[in-house]
């Protein structure tokens, strides 16, 4: 089957450091996204893994494991307009995104 | 670079009603998908198109739905006989379709659909 888990909600403070995990089950995998997406709007491209390893772009970070079907977004210094929800989703076969239920994230000051 | 549009932004029937969206990708996308998103839901994969051919529909993708992509540029989504249920937003993505590599999807603001 196809499954894709990520904590529904987070707390964080201005300037911190917050880790969102990501597992995922899926058949012909291509790649992990992780995506941003404000209340209301559309989703937006943060970054994408197809190798095990770190990807670092700017304050955004991007983990995967491909062995443990695991990955993370790591977010640093974080400010107020980090708030949304963050969506992880797992590329199959080049063809369709499956989408986690999405991470709600609420930095406050 | 426009970006992925989609008209209208919202649309609100009363149940029974035929409703149709439309999608423009970015130009020269050759890959053109519809996602429907609930609330506290993340996007669920629909349909997608390579050019003009529809290649893979979702289970989810029930025979009130259908849709086209007739000159492999602009898409429509057109649901029949609405039920409540149908009541989400409509995402449509576009992709450069680069065969074997990384295709980054683009999203559209979405249509948001309102069953009565």
């Amino acid at each position: 089957g196809q499954n894709i888990d990520q904590p529904t909600e987070m707390t964080a403070t201005e300037g911190a450091i917050v880790q969102i995990n990501c597992t995922y089950q899926t058949s012909g995998f291509n790649g992990l996204f992780w995506y941003q997406q404000h209340a209301g709007e559309a989703p937006t491209f943060l970054s994408y893994n197809v190798l095990d390893g770190l990807e670092e772009k700017g304050r955004f970070s991007s983990f995967l494991s491909r062995s443990k079907g695991y990955s993370y977004l790591l977010l640093k210094e974080l400010q107020m307009k980090d708030s949304a929800s963050y969506l992880c989703a797992a590329n199959q076969a080049g063809t369709a995104l499956i989408f986690g239920k999405g991470t709600t994230l609420s930095v406050s000051s | 670079d426009t970006g992925v549009s989609q008209d209208p932004r919202h649309k609100i029937t009363k149940r029974g009603q035929n409703v149709t969206f439309r999608c423009d990708p970015i130009s020269e996308h050759n890959r053109l998908y519809w996602y429907r998103q609930t609330l506290g839901q993340g996007p669920e994969f629909l349909t997608y198109f390579q050019n003009e051919a529809q290649l893979e529909k979702s289970r989810l993708l029930s025979d009130r739905f259908s849709a086209e992509r007739p000159k492999g540029s602009f898409s429509t989504l057109e649901i029949q006989r609405t039920e409540q249920g149908d009541s989400a937003m409509y995402l449509c993505a576009s992709s450069p379709g680069l065969a074997g590599g990384f295709s980054r999807q683009y999203f559209g603001p979405g249509t948001r659909l309102t069953v009565l």
